[in-house]
């Protein structure tokens, strides 16, 4: 099993639409969560980080349920700029080390 | 402000060369590591380290060593590249400092081709 394992995609929408991508994550000890985005060909960017309490960021939302070990990311009024490819990422305790998941590839169409 | 440098963009390779992928950041981080993403794979780790001196292995550490002589350099060496190490090769870094909440900064990729 994988350590992060996101929804495959990809996910066609239209302007305007609501999208939300999940994330499982597998280390019960991992503290701490974030969302990357990822534009073809280019270096992953942070997103935005993910808090226990939820968080929002403009149209972007993240949500952590621990007891699942399940990330979300929701995306609100979505614009033709967001199409990317976003990835969910866990850092692992003890070690240091940064998992990213195989991301999920948004495409938004007008 | 530099951030996080990566050289050279783009490598082309014959199978048995050897090369080394350099990192550089000025931002003081303590943490930097290596990956390499491939088509459906994501970005997948290959070493870490979190300090000069210190360096570990990651998800896929085989055919690839490193080194931390200084906290700004973190070259990637492929003593006998195989085609199976084609690939884009990214360096990260971060402060260590509240390690497990702050963000990877990333160089612009290598990428490399092992014919």
């Amino acid at each position: 099993r994988k350590e992060v394992e996101q929804d495959p995609g990809p996910f066609n929408v239209p302007e305007g639409a609501t999208v939300a991508f999940n994330c499982t994550y597998s280390n019960s000890a991992s503290q701490s969560f974030f969302w990357y985005r990822q534009d073809c060909r280019k270096e992953p960017k942070l997103l935005m980080s993910v808090y226990s309490s939820g968080n929002e960021d403009g149209r972007f939302t993240a949500q952590l349920n621990r007891a699942s070990q399940y990330i979300s990311l929701l995306i609100r009024d979505s614009k033709l700029s967001d199409s990317a490819t976003y990835l969910c990422v866990v850092n692992i305790p003890g070690g240091f080390k940064t998992i990213f998941g195989a991301g999920t590839r948004l495409f938004v169409k007008a | 402000n530099a951030g996080v440098t990566q050289t050279p963009k783009f490598q082309v390779l014959k199978t048995g060369q050897s090369m080394t992928l350099q990192c550089a950041q000025d931002m003081n981080h303590e943490y930097m590591s290596w990956y390499r993403q491939d088509p459906g794979m994501g970005l997948r780790l290959i070493h870490y380290s979190v300090g000069a001196g210190i360096t570990d292995q990651g998800e896929v550490p085989n055919g690839y060593n490193v080194s931390r002589s200084t906290t700004e350099d973190f070259p990637l060496r492929l003593l006998s590249a195989a085609p199976s190490q084609t690939s884009v090769y990214f360096c990260a870094s971060r402060t260590r400092q509240s390690a497990y909440n702050s963000p990877l900064h990333f160089g612009n990729g290598t990428r490399l081709t092992v014919t």
